[in-house]
């Protein structure tokens, strides 16, 4: 499978425990976008990568939220002291490109994180 | 800020007849407008996007058209097929503060038979 793959698909832990997921964009891919999907809601915006810079960083990223893509290929999202409230599926995604010039974003099959 | 709205947020329809899904922005600057496909726990995958320098855009059954001065676009599916029951996303690219895709809140679309 070429496309974005993102592990693990599930993941529950407690209220308070850090947690990483890992997103493999596709592989010429030079951007990567991470997105947070909760029930009835469309993919909210988290964070973007070209290589390895972080360009642009949501205010819905507080400081328990951290990325990196340090070899400019995949990425991880690490949640710190995780809350009930982020629970939610982890939605990466890649691009060929900036999306102002028409390149379509490919989505993963997401991680879904469930806080009890 | 950045927004999109998306009408309906349901829609029922029944098979052969055509959906329409509306959506606004509220960014004039914005520039590419993707529209996605999410089936019940699957990824949201891309059916059709338009630039801003279109009016109109067709992919067999599915169109997407774009009034810029109105700041809506909408998505078309007509001869629509059981298959096509699925959550729609319409998306704008902003380029104020932040370079983003903005999603609105879905439509979800059922087609009876």
């Amino acid at each position: 499978d070429t496309g974005v793959s993102q592990d693990p698909r599930h993941k529950i832990t407690k209220r308070g425990q850090n947690v990483t997921f890992r997103c493999d964009p596709i592989s010429e891919h030079n951007r990567l976008y991470w997105y947070r999907q909760t029930l009835g809601q469309g993919p909210e915006f988290l964070t973007y990568f070209q290589n390895e810079a972080q360009l642009e960083k949501s205010r819905l990223l507080s400081d328990r939220f951290s990325a990196e893509r340090p070899k400019g290929s995949f990425s991880t999202l690490e949640i710190q002291r995780t809350e009930q409230g982020d629970s939610a599926m982890y939605l990466c995604a890649s691009s060929l490109g900036s999306s102002g010039s028409g390149n379509e974003q490919f989505f993963g099959p997401g991680t879904r994180l469930t806080v009890l | 800020g950045e927004n999109v709205e998306q009408h309906p947020s349901t829609l029922s329809v029944q098979e052969g007849d055509s959906a329409v899904i509306k959506c606004t922005y509220s960014d004039s600057a914005s520039n590419y407008f993707p529209w996605y496909k999410q089936e019940l726990g699957k990824r949201p995958q891309l059916i059709i996007d338009i630039r801003s320098n279109v009016g109109e855009k067709k992919d067999q059954r599915i169109a997407v058209t774009l009034n810029k001065t109105a700041k809506h676009f909408s998505l078309h599916i007509t001869e629509t097929q059981p298959e096509d029951s699925a959550v729609y996303f319409c998306a704008a690219w902003f380029t104020g503060t932040a370079s983003k895709l903005t999603f609105g809140t879905g439509t979800r679309l059922q087609v009876t038979l």
